[in-house]
């Protein structure tokens, strides 16, 4: 257990729709990540959060947004959903950036019908 | 452009046999080097983290090395298990880009009996 949470699991919608994932990091981690990973595909790295503000951003769609709540956890909404977003997303943590260890949740299996 | 070359895309191996995977990396600025595992389905877990003056790692039967003169890490695995059956992904973090980190795509092993 990597003491990264991630809800829901699963989730299966339709096209068109939105839905909001989220991520409960470490206890005393600041960083947020966010990553999609496609069938056979590797890991996208969608955006990072620290402390509660946007660090860096990667391939992220401008359909999809994210935010780092107080408390730190972090929810990623993904809206007029595509069925090529079905997908696997998994948000990391770690204490601080660059040096220090990332730690991965479960992911949750997102499948748009 | 910034990015994490892995080779191969796949080994079989027979269980008892040792392996080596490799990962060429083109990132700037360099901050550390790791290399997950990844269960199919379930988050990447961290076998190794190394910086710029770390020649090489260990973690049980895993040693991680680092030429970052050649930019080159390879993974060696020790005496495989069936339980190694995954895919073997290296990572490299950009320095300054808040903790961006870089994935390659993998090298499915799969370890047979």
């Amino acid at each position: 257990d990597s003491g990264v949470t991630q809800t829901p699991k699963h989730l299966i919608t339709a096209t068109g729709q939105r839905v909001t994932l989220r991520c409960s990091p470490r206890s005393g981690d600041l960083s947020v990540y966010w990553y999609q990973q496609s069938l056979d595909q590797g890991l996208q790295f969608l955006i990072q959060y620290y402390n509660g503000e946007e660090r860096a951003k990667g391939n992220i769609l401008e359909r999809f947004s994210a935010q780092q709540f107080p408390d730190l956890h972090s929810e990623l909404n993904l809206s007029s959903l595509e069925l090529g977003d079905s997908a696997l997303y998994f948000c990391a943590s770690s204490v601080e950036g660059h040096l220090t260890e990332a730690f991965f949740g479960q992911g949750t299996r997102l499948t748009v019908v | 452009k910034n990015q994490v070359e892995q080779s191969p895309q796949s080994l079989i191996i027979l269980e008892g046999k040792n392996c080596t995977l490799q990962c060429n990396y083109t990132v700037s600025p360099f901050s550390n080097l790791r290399w997950y595992k990844q269960d199919t389905g379930r988050g990447p877990v961290s076998l190794t983290i190394m910086t710029f003056s770390e020649n090489t790692k260990s973690n049980g039967r895993y040693t991680a090395t680092l030429d970052a003169d050649t930019k080159q890490s390879s993974l060696h695995i020790t005496a495989s298990q069936l339980s190694d059956s995954a895919s073997y992904i290296c990572v490299v973090s950009v320095r300054n880009q808040g903790g961006k980190l870089i994935f390659g795509q993998g090298t499915e092993l799969s370890v047979k009996p």
